[in-house]
């Protein structure tokens, strides 16, 4: 069982439209972070979220942490094909990660 | 500067056989996880070293899963005697000590159990 859960679990839309992914959890993590990971290659980190409520933006990217820091969403405006692949989220406490089952995204051209 | 570097990049073995896979982190990066990455599913954290020294093996089958980091550097994980179920992704991970820093991912090994 997954501490955290991801929604929607696959996703698939054209060039040039907008993705929300969403990272739900009934546990309090010190942060959360999201990690992409493309076919046959590990997970990279795209960001960290400490503070509730903060909220990040990398280039077409907004990342959101809930204010009981317990959820997470990703936002992506205007999504690139080369935005495709599997998106994580983790949760991080006592210096550990719980990771969601991901995101597969795919955008088509 | 390096990233942390694992192989065999991929294994097929028969049930009941034994197999290792070896990580060498990024230098100077004194933590060092084993991740399962089940198809479908988020990585599952098996062993975490600080340096030399195990600081959570709690969710490592210790019946069959054995793991080591001599000189804390190099790591290996071995699977002894291997299960269907043991077919999965195993990502190493390595990550300065303290707080703040990020988990570097190897590209992983791909063990596939027959």
């Amino acid at each position: 069982t997954q501490l955290l859960e991801q929604s929607p679990q696959f996703l698939s839309i054209q060039e040039g439209e907008n993705l929300t992914v969403y990272c739900n959890s009934s546990s309090v993590f010190s942060s959360l972070q999201w990690y992409r990971q493309e076919p046959g290659e590990g997970p990279v980190l795209l960001v960290t979220v400490v503070t509730g409520g903060e909220v990040k933006k990398l280039k077409r990217l907004t990342f959101q942490f809930g204010d009981a820091r317990k959820d997470s969403s990703l936002h992506i405006t205007a999504a690139q094909t080369g935005d495709t692949g599997l998106y994580l989220c983790a949760g991080e406490r006592d210096y550990k990660l719980s990771f969601g089952a991901g995101t597969t995204v795919t955008v088509r051209a | 500067e390096a990233g942390v570097a694992q192989s065999p990049r991929y294994k097929i073995i028969e049930k009941r056989q034994s197999v290792a896979f070896w990580c060498n982190p990024i230098s100077g990066h004194a933590t060092l996880y084993w991740y399962q990455q089940i198809l479908g599913q988020g990585p599952k954290l098996l062993i975490q070293f600080q340096n030399n020294g195990v600081v959570d093996d709690s969710q490592l089958p210790k019946d069959r899963f054995s793991a080591e980091r001599l000189k804390g550097v190099d790591s290996t994980l071995k699977i002894q005697p291997a299960k269907l179920e043991d077919s999965a992704v195993y990502l190493c991970a390595s990550k300065k000590s303290g707080t703040n820093y990020e988990q570097y991912f190897g590209p992983g090994t791909r063990l596939t159990v027959t």
